[in-house]
């Protein structure tokens, strides 16, 4: 039972356009999403992080959106770079609802930026 | 510019031998986690310790894996006997409560289990 799903294995995209990743999760008692990059034989290193009670948060080219709503958080990166090519990894946490810091991994999106 | 360190990078075993994988959670760090990453289940959680004290460890298989952290600057994950199915890349990562809820990671460990 994935409490986080990335729907989207891979994203292709444009240097310069933008690239949207999406992430969708089942569990209510989340309230704390954060986005992480991985590059090959690297850990995830973090990228920007959302609580619940904003619905968006931005950080030079890199914007999240959520929809609590409809339980889903998209990263919006722009202009993309080649760069940015990674693994990109959506995570959740209860962490105010819990005290619990532990994150919620979803599987990842593998985003190329193509020059 | 502080990391989070593991040891071994690499490390190929056969079946039924012990596997300790270590980390060095950043200096003044009190949130030390171990996940473990496959193609089929992704990045899972495995260990979770504050201040040193195991909080939660629902996500280990317990009759074979075991994790401690015998001083702060010092966390360990142990597979004794290891079996293929435990080939995986291991991260271990830290983080600080109260100030940033970010969790750093370590380059990770691959381990192969023949």
């Amino acid at each position: 039972d994935q409490q986080v799903k990335q729907n989207s294995p891979s994203l292709s995209v444009q240097e310069g356009r933008i690239s949207i990743l999406n992430c969708d999760y089942t569990n209510s008692m989340f309230d704390y999403f954060l986005w992480y990059k991985k590059y090959p034989a690297e850990g995830p290193t973090f990228l920007i992080s959302i609580s619940s009670i904003k619905d968006k948060n931005e950080d030079g080219r890199f914007t999240v959106f959520l929809n609590k709503s409809a339980k889903h958080l998209s990263l919006h990166i722009v202009p993309s770079q080649p760069g940015d090519s990674a693994v990109y990894f959506c995570a959740a946490s209860s962490l105010f609802n819990s005290g619990y810091s532990t994150l919620t991994f979803g599987k990842g999106t593998m985003l190329l930026v193509s020059p | 510019d502080a990391r989070v360190t593991q040891t071994p990078r690499h490390k190929v075993t056969e079946m039924g031998q012990e596997v300790t994988m270590r980390c060095q959670p950043i200096l003044g760090h009190n949130t030390v986690f171990w996940y473990r990453q496959t193609m089929m289940q992704g990045l899972e959680l495995l260990a979770y310790f504050r201040n040193r004290a195991p909080l939660d460890d629902s996500g280990m298989p317990k009759d074979r894996f075991s994790a401690e952290m015998p001083d702060a600057t010092l966390a360990t994950l142990k597979i004794q006997p290891s079996e293929p199915r435990d080939s995986a890349v291991y991260f271990c990562a830290s983080g600080r409560t109260g100030l940033s809820y970010e969790q750093y990671f370590g380059p990770g460990t691959r381990l192969t289990v023949t």
